[in-house]
């Protein structure tokens, strides 16, 4: 069964700070890699997708990459802003179709 | 068009009763999925739907679940004779070129 480790479970930074998420998988053999945010008692929002072909996406301040070989990605946001604070969850698939695993997230609070 | 819908937002019901909810996904969307969430973890796949054919059930999806997807629009998912185990978000999700989207949820309180 595949596990997803989502490092540091929680984060508090001051704003303006850049910070980086952390997303491993103990299977390496990741198809697609997406990134998302959730707000309190809210759905996911989709941030950023890797798919197969793709080592990397960039979207504004947010930037995340995969390394297949290890099966870890990360989530890159530069000058964090208040608005930034959320749960930040990496999910992946082993195949063409979309049931996600996903990690327990990383409760993000950006400190004015 | 403005997403996934689910429908209610937030049930609370008894013990033993029966609840239902519905997903809209977004339309040309033909897969769409069930996940659960529970307090402090991340959605866990419950089903998944290729048009209305039900193409897998996770293991978590007991005899007490069950959900289907008349005409391949939008879908429900039934739990019978409900446990304060189930209580949890259950999202639905369909995707687009890849890219997975959700709706907003049904908050689920098993009392």
């Amino acid at each position: 069964k595949q596990e997803v480790t989502q490092i540091p479970a929680a984060l508090s930074v001051p704003e303006g700070e850049n910070l980086v998420l952390n997303c491993s998988f103990t299977d390496s053999a990741i198809y697609n890699l997406q990134w998302f945010r959730q707000d309190p008692g809210k759905g996911l929002t989709s941030l950023l997708l890797i798919q197969s072909s793709q080592r990397e996406q960039t979207s504004g301040r947010l930037n995340a990459s995969l390394d297949k070989s290890s099966g870890r990605s990360t989530l890159y946001i530069a000058a964090s802003q208040p608005g930034d604070s959320a749960t930040y969850l990496c999910a992946g698939n082993l195949n063409w179709a979309n049931n996600l695993f996903f990690g327990t997230g990383t409760r993000l609070t950006v400190i004015p | 068009d403005t997403g996934v819908s689910q429908n209610p937002r937030h049930k609370i019901t008894k013990r033993g009763q029966n609840v239902t909810f519905r997903c809209d996904p977004i339309s040309e969307h033909n897969r769409l999925y069930w996940y659960r969430q529970t307090l402090g973890q991340g959605p866990e796949f419950l089903t998944y739907f290729q048009n209305e054919a039900q193409l897998e059930k996770s293991r978590l999806l007991s005899d007490r679940f069950s959900a289907e997807r008349p005409k391949g629009s939008f879908s429900t998912l039934e739990i019978q004779r409900t446990e304060q185990g189930d209580s949890a978000m259950y999202l639905c999700a369909t995707d687009w070129r890849a890219e997975a989207f959700f709706g907003q949820g049904t908050r689920l309180t098993v009392v």
